[in-house]
């Protein structure tokens, strides 16, 4: 099976712009999941999306969002960037269903965002 | 409040020495999820394994071996004859019935493993 994939690998932004990533998660997987990850704050927890519905949301404001598509495929968008906003754009899918927090989750390459 | 601790920022051994990378949890459910994570160079996060909180035994698989404990609210992950492949950050995740699928990561160990 083919891994979880993400779309652009790296981006250049400026501030106030704004910018879409996608993930097509492993074949199957409904669940899709994102985290920012940066050395000052690590991994953090974005939102996750199963069937189409955003099923949990971190600590983030509204300028992130997502969505997901009836093929699970994930979007997430982060509009008016910050230079804060630089960061490895990660997306996990799972095989789980539930909400137990049971399943392992399968990680993509990640988007290098850089916001000048 | 969930929480996951990784007190060692970096680690250097040389190659064939034994290494351990501790990890830490806080929870206040009594069921949950530990997971151990590669992240090579390359960004990618990798699996390497999942254990519920009702399983307490340890598991060795290969080179790798991990110890739960919950009386110590630890899960150590051993790596015997390092190589310098496996030079990476390791992560320790925990979720739990309370939060679903929202991994809370720890702030990762950087292992080096010098020819």
């Amino acid at each position: 099976k083919a891994g979880v994939t993400q779309t652009p690998r790296y981006l250049i932004k400026t501030r106030g712009q704004q910018v879409t990533l996608s993930c097509s998660p492993i074949s199957g997987h409904r669940s899709v999941s994102w985290y920012q990850q940066t050395p000052g704050q690590g991994l953090q927890f974005l939102f996750e999306y199963f069937s189409e519905t955003q099923r949990n949301k971190g600590n983030f404001p509204g300028r992130f969002s997502g969505r997901q598509f009836s093929n699970s495929r994930s979007e997430m968008n982060v509009s008016t960037l910050e230079l804060g906003d630089s960061a490895l754009y990660l997306c996990a899918s799972s095989p789980s269903t539930g909400t137990s927090g049971d399943g392992e989750q399968f990680f993509g390459p990640g988007t290098r965002l850089t916001v000048l | 409040a969930q929480k996951v601790t990784q007190a060692q920022t970096e680690i250097s051994v040389v190659e064939k020495e034994d290494v351990t990378l501790d990890c830490v949890y806080e929870t206040r459910d009594t069921t949950y999820y530990l997971f151990w994570y590669k992240q090579p160079p390359s960004g990618e996060l990798v699996f390497l394994i999942r254990r519920n909180s009702f399983d307490e035994q340890n598991e060795i698989s290969g080179r790798y071996s991990w110890n739960f404990q919950k009386s110590t609210s630890s899960f150590n992950f051993t790596i015997t004859a390092s190589q310098v492949v496996d030079s990476a950050v390791y992560f320790c995740a925990l979720s739990d019935t309370n939060t679903g699928n929202q991994f809370y990561f720890g702030t990762g160990t950087s292992l080096t493993v010098i020819p």
